[in-house]
């Protein structure tokens, strides 16, 4: 069983390009996750899927963020018109949510991204 | 709201110490979970505990064990006789029982275990 994978790893853009992350996610897990992490600070949560439907997105960041799960398994995180401030660890993670009660989310490696 | 507080932010020891990493949360809700990550250089987030608001049974795993005391928000974690490879930074995080989603990180405690 392969974890949850992102790519890429690393990403260095100019200010104003837009990038898009990849996340794959364990298999057979119905929920996915993305959070962003800046040094020094824990893991901030943005938006989640299950399955194909985005649950929550209030806490993504601007309008510039956005984030697809089409078919329900892989997802993209596209950030629109870059700023230095987007520079940064993207995490996704992953879990098998079972009907109300809390589940254990699994996390990819993060992709980094600095902004120059 | 929900907030999680590590109020270590750096932790040094030598091989072999015990070393505790303090965990303190606020929240309303009366369920909710509580985790360990563990964050090596790599990057992932490595899972260690998840543990509900209604067992408050210390539990050991190898060389971790957890100490959760809801009387004091408190959900601490020791390693005893620290390995090198024990080096990282250490996450807990808070999320509620009805969507067990959006975790709540504190903002690490970093250990360094020397040899």
């Amino acid at each position: 069983d392969t974890g949850v994978s992102q790519d890429p790893r690393h990403k260095i853009t100019k200010r104003g390009q837009n990038v898009t992350f990849r996340c794959d996610p364990i298999s057979e897990h119905n929920r996915l996750y993305w959070y962003r992490q800046t040094l020094g600070q824990g893991p901030e949560f943005l938006t989640y899927f299950q399955n194909e439907a985005q649950l929550e997105k209030s806490r993504l960041l601007s309008d510039r963020f956005s984030a697809e799960r089409p078919k329900g398994s892989f997802s993209t995180l596209e950030i629109q018109r870059t700023e230095q401030g987007d520079s940064a660890m993207y995490l996704c993670a992953s879990s098998l949510a079972t009907g109300g009660s809390g589940n254990t989310i699994y996390f990819g490696e993060g992709s980094w991204l600095t902004v120059v | 709201a929900q907030k999680v507080t590590q109020a270590q932010t750096e932790i040094s020891v030598v091989e072999k110490e015990d070393v505790t990493l303090d965990c303190v949360y606020e929240t309303r809700d009366t369920t909710y979970y509580l985790f360990w990550y563990k964050q090596p250089p790599s990057g992932e987030l490595v899972f260690l505990i998840r543990r509900n608001s209604f067992d408050e049974q210390n539990e050991i795993s190898g060389r971790y064990s957890w100490n959760f005391q809801k009387s004091t928000s408190s959900f601490n974690f020791t390693i005893t006789a620290s390995q090198v490879v024990d080096s990282a930074v250490y996450f807990c995080a808070l999320s509620d029982w009805e969507a067990g989603t959006a975790l709540i990180f504190g903002k690490g405690t970093t250990l360094s275990v020397s040899s």
